[in-house]
């Protein structure tokens, strides 16, 4: 695709309802992002996949927060027994494979936990 | 662990004029990089600008530009001929770089507004 897609655009769900966030990155991008964007926290990195390296969780939260990707490609960050807290836009971001090169972020997800 | 502060929630401007925005970040590594993105209504962070630390000069783009002062640990942006697109929330950015390139350390933001 054109650019990095993620979905739903927008998510309202109950506390303590799990919820499914989707990324599709730019085709051939080996690199991954999460990113957490609330109005307390700013904006906070949660997990990076780069190829099939074991992915750096060092962000995540909490361990009701998860994420996977398959394939190499689309990933999906799961977050278990909502809470209120968890109510932010969810960034994705896509580069090549090489150290340095520019990140491009998709539009996110605006999560409102009710 | 590194920080980046930016102490202008807000800022406005008028159109064809000059503004700066204001960040410094602090960190003991020698070697990183430093961003401006800028995040318009439709949320997708988009890369104005980037300074590479061991440069010692100053990194342009058309009308955006950064005054980098390594020693003061500190990163301006300088929008010249303002324009009504220009209007979007701006963040600073820091990373360590190598296999860390990706995970930014941001700013809290700054909501420039460019008026007619």
């Amino acid at each position: 695709g054109a650019g990095v897609s993620q979905s739903p655009s927008n998510k309202v769900t109950e506390k303590g309802k799990d919820v499914e966030l989707r990324c599709d990155p730019i085709s051939g991008h080996t690199a991954l992002y999460w990113y957490r964007q609330s109005l307390g926290q700013g904006l906070e990195f949660l997990i990076y996949f780069q190829g099939n390296s074991a992915p750096d969780k060092s962000g995540l939260p909490s361990d009701r927060f998860s994420a996977e990707r398959t394939g190499g490609s689309v990933s999906t960050l799961t977050i278990q027994r909502t809470q209120q807290e968890d109510s932010a836009v969810y960034l994705c971001a896509s580069s090549p494979d090489r150290a340095d090169e520019k990140l491009f972020f998709g539009s996110g997800t605006q999560l409102s936990v009710l | 662990a590194q920080t980046v502060t930016q102490s202008q929630p807000e800022m406005s401007v008028q159109e064809a004029e000059t503004v700066t925005l204001s960040c410094t970040y602090d960190t003991s590594e020698n070697n990183y990089y430093l961003f401006w993105y800028k995040q318009p209504p439709s949320r997708q962070m988009i890369l104005v600008i980037r300074q590479e630390a061991y440069k010692q000069q100053n990194a342009t783009e058309n009308r955006f530009s950064v005054n980098f002062q390594k020693a003061a640990k500190s990163f301006s942006l300088k929008i010249s001929d303002s324009q009504l697109g220009d209007t979007a929330m701006y963040f600073c950015a820091f990373t360590r770089g190598g296999t860390s390139y990706g995970k930014l350390t941001f700013g809290q933001g700054t909501i420039l507004t460019v008026h007619p």
